[in-house]
């Protein structure tokens, strides 16, 4: 069975730095892999997906993720946050033919910004 | 111009009541989902509809009916509500292809007394 590892419950950063939340995913096939993004008490909001292709792929809000095979990871990476970019992000595989039927999701890293 | 909304917003309710939750999306998606979200912000899949038809139940308790009208609406009715049902309901909906992201709604914030 498929799943996904965060294994960073919770990140703090300050404002102008880099970010790099890991993602650890298991599954038999080709995976499919997404980040969402929940602000509070909102719903979730696509960051940025993986079908194909390169495996460097850029999303909105100027984040990028990695696909790295031989590591089975997929880490969210932005060169500099902004207090906005506080919240809770979710890394998630998608599974069945067409790959976004099914999402199972990690357990999240909450991100938090420091002035 | 919601793209996907869920009704109620909040509901607070007592054990044994019975409630439903009400999903619409106005984008032309094919698929909607149902997900609950526990208090440790833990996501997991509950049903999932395409065109009316169910193609992913799981371990839900029987407790749980869903029921899509059209490919517009998907509602979940709970019967008997427990304590652990507390939680935020998520649903959400898609293309059944290979390019659709899920689109979530904003949560329906369950609370059992």
């Amino acid at each position: 069975a498929q799943s996904v590892t965060q294994p960073d419950i919770h990140i703090t950063v300050s404002e102008g730095a880099s970010l790099e939340l890991r993602c650890n995913y298991s599954y038999g096939a080709t995976p499919y892999l997404f980040w969402y993004v929940q602000s509070p008490g909102q719903g979730l909001q696509l960051l940025l997906k993986y079908f194909s292709g390169d495996t460097l792929v850029q999303g909105i809000k100027g984040f990028e993720a990695e696909f790295k095979r031989s590591q089975s990871s997929f880490n969210l990476r932005k060169p500099s946050v902004h207090w906005s970019d506080a919240a809770e992000y979710f890394c998630a595989v998608g599974t069945s033919n067409f790959g976004n039927e099914k999402l199972t999701f990690g357990t999240g890293t909450r991100l938090t910004i420091i002035p | 111009d919601t793209a996907v909304s869920q009704t109620p917003k909040y509901l607070v309710t007592q054990m044994g009541n019975d409630k439903s939750i009400k999903c619409e999306q106005n984008l032309g998606h094919d698929t909607m989902y149902w997900y609950k979200q526990d208090s440790k912000k833990f996501l997991k899949i509950m049903f999932s509809y395409n065109n009316k038809e169910l193609i992913i139940n799981e371990t839900v308790p029987n407790r749980f009916s869903p029921k899509s009208p059209d490919k517009a609406h998907l509602n979940l009715h709970i019967n008997s509500l427990e304590l652990g049902d507390s939680a935020v309901y998520f649903c959400a909906s898609s293309l059944r292809d290979r390019s659709g992201e899920q689109y979530f709604g904003p949560g329906t914030r369950l609370t059992v007394t």
